[in-house]
């Protein structure tokens, strides 16, 4: 079985700093993994995922998450944020072994970027 | 290109009554997700369903159910509402079982009064 952590439920931030996004996952097989970005009253937006290859994965608006599978991580970065980015974002995992096709998502965090 | 499309946007049921919610796929995409997301417990796997079969479910019980039409559009129906259906749906979509990762439609918000 598949889990996902999201280690913090909310993260302020002010305006043009950075920010780091964290997520841990675990599972007995090779996983694949995703960043969603969830705005007020929408769907989920894939920001990025890895698959195979390089471990730092570069998504869309300016968001990076890099591959750690030492550590069974999967942290999501931003150098510079917008009062835009203001979301919520969702750590996922899935794997193909079993056929099961099926996300795991976090519990989500909450961007909360400040002027 | 038009994204996963679902309707009704929002939908007000009563407590045992049926709910119906609808998803139009991305044109050329065969797969077609179901997650719910309700207060408190995240997104939860519903179903999963590919060239019209039922490739795989999540832990709700049989009053969740769907099915997918020649077109690849799906049905979520949702029998004998509980007030805990009360939720986000969303769908989504991809192409088939090759691809890997998801385009999620914006969701129909159910209401169970």
């Amino acid at each position: 079985a598949q889990s996902v952590t999201q280690l913090d439920s909310q993260v302020p931030v002010f305006e043009e700093a950075p920010v780091e996004l964290r997520c841990n996952y675990s599972s007995s097989v090779s996983v694949y993994l995703f960043w969603y970005v969830q705005y007020p009253n929408q769907g989920l937006q894939l920001l990025l995922k890895y698959l195979s290859g390089s471990t730092l994965v570069k998504g869309i608006n300016g968001f990076e998450a890099e591959f750690n599978k030492s550590q069974t991580s999967f942290h999501l970065r931003k150098p510079s944020v917008h009062i835009s980015d203001t979301a919520e974002y969702f750590c996922a995992v899935t794997d193909l072994d079993t056929g099961r096709r099926a996300l795991t998502f976090g519990s989500g965090t909450r961007l909360q970027v400040q002027p | 290109e038009a994204g996963v499309t679902q309707s009704p946007t929002h939908l007000i049921k009563t407590r045992g009554q049926q709910a119906t919610l609808r998803c139009s796929p991305i044109s050329g995409h065969t797969s077609v997700y179901w997650y719910q997301q309700a207060l408190g417990l995240g997104l939860q796997f519903l179903l999963w369903y590919d060239e019209g079969e039922e490739r795989n479910r999540g832990n709700f019980p049989p009053r969740f159910s769907g099915r997918q039409f020649p077109n690849y559009s799906s049905e979520l129906n949702v029998n004998a509402l509980e007030l805990e259906d009360s939720a986000l749906y969303l769908c989504a979509s991809s192409f088939g079982q090759g691809e890997i990762g998801y385009t999620f439609g914006s969701g129909t918000r159910l209401t169970v009064v």
